[in-house]
Formats: C-alpha cells, sequence, structure tokens
C-alpha cells in the first residue's frame, strides 16, 4: 500500500518569498509517480508538477520545483517568489507510473501575505 | 476545450434515494477515474477505467456502482444514499501512456445525503 504524509496543516509566506511545502511518501513498489496539486478556494484540483522515481533531476515547472530525495522517501513542493494567487491548498500525491490511481495526501493551507 | 464535464455541480439527496453523477471528457483518454474528497482531507479513490468496457475498484468502492459503455462518458451510480457519502466527488481522466499521467479534474459535484 501507498501513504503520503504532509505534516504542514497550514504554512505562511511573504510575498516573493520562497516556501517548501513537505512530503514524505511510502511504498515499497519500485517504480512510481509522485505529483502536487493545487486547490484554490473555487475547489478545483490544478496540477502543479510531476516527478518519475527514476527521473534523476528534480522537476521543475516556472517557480514550481520538486526536491526529491530518495532515500528519504520526500517529495517537498519548493515555490519560489510567492504571489498572492497562490494561496490555496496544496496536495502532495502518488501513483504508479503511466497512469494515475492516486494516492492523496491530506494537504497542505499555504497563506500569501502581502 | 470542454475538458472534463461533470454533471450537476451541486445535488442534497434523501437517505436511501438514488442518483448518477455523470461525467464526459472529449480529449479521447483512455483512462478515467472518480475519487471522492471529504471534508479537510485528500481525495480517495472509487472506482477507475483503464477503457470502455473495463471498470475496477479502488481505495473506497462500497455504495458506488461505474459503467464505462464509452470512451467518452464514465457515470457514477449511488445507490441507497446514507450521510457517509456526503462529499465532493470529482472525475477525472488520464493519457494512456506517458510516464507523466497527468489528471485532468473535472469541476467537482457537491453532494449532501441528509
Amino acid at each position: 500500500a501507498q501513504k503520503i504524509t504532509q505534516t504542514q496543516p497550514g504554512m505562511f509566506v511573504q510575498e516573493k518569498e520562497a516556501v517548501t511545502l513537505d512530503c514524505t511518501y511510502d511504498t515499497s513498489d519500485p517504480s512510481y509517480g509522485l505529483f502536487w496539486y493545487k486547490q484554490p478556494s473555487s475547489g478545483e484540483m490544478i496540477f502543479l508538477i510531476y516527478q518519475g522515481s527514476y527521473d534523476q533531476q528534480n522537476a521543475t515547472e516556472g517557480r514550481y520545483s520538486l526536491n526529491f530525495q530518495k532515500a528519504r522517501k520526500s517529495a517537498n513542493l519548493v515555490i519560489s517568489a510567492s504571489q498572492l494567487g497562490d494561496s490555496a491548498m496544496y496536495f502532495c500525491a502518488m501513483g504508479p507510473p503511466g497512469y494515475s490511481t492516486l494516492t492523496f495526501g491530506k494537504g497542505t493551507m499555504l497563506l500569501v501575505s502581502p | 476545450n470542454a475538458g472534463v464535464t461533470q454533471t450537476p455541480k451541486f445535488r442534497i439527496l434523501k437517505i436511501g434515494q438514488s442518483m448518477t453523477l455523470q461525467c464526459a471528457q472529449d480529449m479521447n483518454h483512455n483512462y478515467m477515474y472518480w475519487y471522492r474528497q471529504d471534508p479537510g482531507m485528500g481525495l480517495k479513490l472509487i472506482y477507475y477505467s483503464v477503457g470502455a468496457g473495463i471498470t475496477d475498484k479502488g481505495e473506497v468502492p462500497n455504495g458506488y456502482n461505474v459503467s464505462r459503455s464509452t470512451t467518452e462518458d464514465f457515470p457514477l451510480r449511488l445507490e441507497l444514499a446514507a450521510p457517509s457519502q456526503t462529499s465532493v466527488y470529482f472525475c477525472a481522466s488520464s493519457y494512456s501512456t506517458g510516464d507523466d499521467g497527468e489528471l485532468f479534474f473535472g469541476e467537482g459535484s457537491r453532494l449532501t445525503v441528509l
């Protein structure tokens, strides 16, 4: 079974600062994918970034980067230069590569202040 | 592009009633999924389908049924609604191949069972 743990219920950051959202995972599968999704107050789910377990380099997508440490089973999301629009719930998830029967964490609420 | 379309967006049911949540995608994705999100929690997989005529259970399938007669449509049936099924339901789809398995979500259907 796969498990995702997000230990930060809420995080506060000032605009233009960087913030790291923690995610640890547990699985016995040799191959897997790690995802981050954003859920604003409007409720939709927005894909941010993906990291494959065999990818040698950390994934980056614009202001988002995934700090993947396989030995520590962590997949932290780093948001650089936070913006007010980044205020949302952030979910870490994992699943088998290629399709998305994902296991989600409980999420971290990020609030960005001016 | 319509993407993933869910109907209805809101519904109130009485205990014991039945209903079907509709989901359609126009991206020709083979894989489709139903997730539920309880308050303050991450998403949990109910059912998924890897193609027309093929469905499989996820983490929380009890009380639900699905069918996949076409590539485009993946309805979720609730039989004998119970208060425990009060939740927000998300339909999603993804490409059948490729490593990233990015999920494309619908806007969600908020169901209340009283």
